[in-house]
């Protein structure tokens, strides 16, 4: 099956600066990859995801980019906020229908 | 429009009884998954349906987890005779299709957080 590993485990910046999460992943069938935050006692949020017919999408201060034959991706954000504080997962699914292989999760703490 | 809805809450039980978890998907939402989610883990599949038809339950970790969807809306995941690793949140998910194209986006639920006594 498929597996997802997440790095890092905890990112640390100051407000404003960039911040990069990156993912790697085991099946070469998955070909559908979202980014989730998560907040404190909150349910999961999708933020971006992106497709493997694109290897680039942005949205505002966020961007994912994917690299098919290396099997990762990556989630960056830039300008970064003090809201942007959270647990981020990045996840892959297969072509055939929508279950989600999350990663371990990172979090981010933005620094005012 | 509703996200997703999920009920109860919070379930406190004993060790060895039955709970029922309730998930109200988004309406007209044909898929719909089961997930684990451990503190400060990243959800973990545990079943899906596409309608009525339970796709793929290969996450449910033995035979005391079950779940059905009757009528292709209304989800509930059962657990009989509770064990303390039961403990866990536990979210459902719902999505407009399940094969492709924006459709595919999953919204998650609020989550039930379960604790076996």
């Amino acid at each position: 099956g498929e597996n997802v590993e997440q790095h890092p485990s905890t990112l640390s910046v100051q407000e404003g600066d960039s911040a990069v999460i990156k993912c790697t992943y085991s099946d070469s069938a998955s070909n559908y990859f979202p980014w989730y935050k998560q907040e404190l006692g909150k349910r999961p949020q999708l933020i971006i995801d992106i497709r493997s017919n694109v290897g680039e999408k942005k949205d505002q201060r966020i961007a994912v980019t994917l690299n098919k034959t290396a099997k990762h991706f990556s989630l960056h954000i830039t300008e970064t906020q003090p809201e942007d504080s959270a647990v981020y997962f990045c996840a892959a699914s297969p072509t055939s229908y929508g279950k989600l292989t999350f990663g371990q999760g990172t979090i981010l703490t933005v620094h005012p | 429009g509703a996200g997703v809805s999920q009920s109860p809450r919070y379930k406190v039980t004993k060790r060895g009884q039955d709970v029922a978890l309730r998930c109200d998907p988004i309406s007209g939402h044909v898929s719909l998954y089961w997930y684990r989610q451990a503190l400060g883990q990243g959800p973990e599949f545990l079943t899906y349906f596409n309608y009525e038809a339970q796709q793929d339950k290969s996450g449910l970790p033995n035979d005391r987890f079950s779940a059905e969807r009757p009528e292709g809306s209304i989800s509930t995941l059962t657990i009989q005779r509770t064990e303390q690793r039961d403990s866990a949140m536990y979210r459902c998910a719902s999505s407009l299709t399940a094969s492709g194209g924006l459709g595919k986006t999953q919204y998650f639920g609020p989550g039930t957080r379960l604790l076996v006594l």
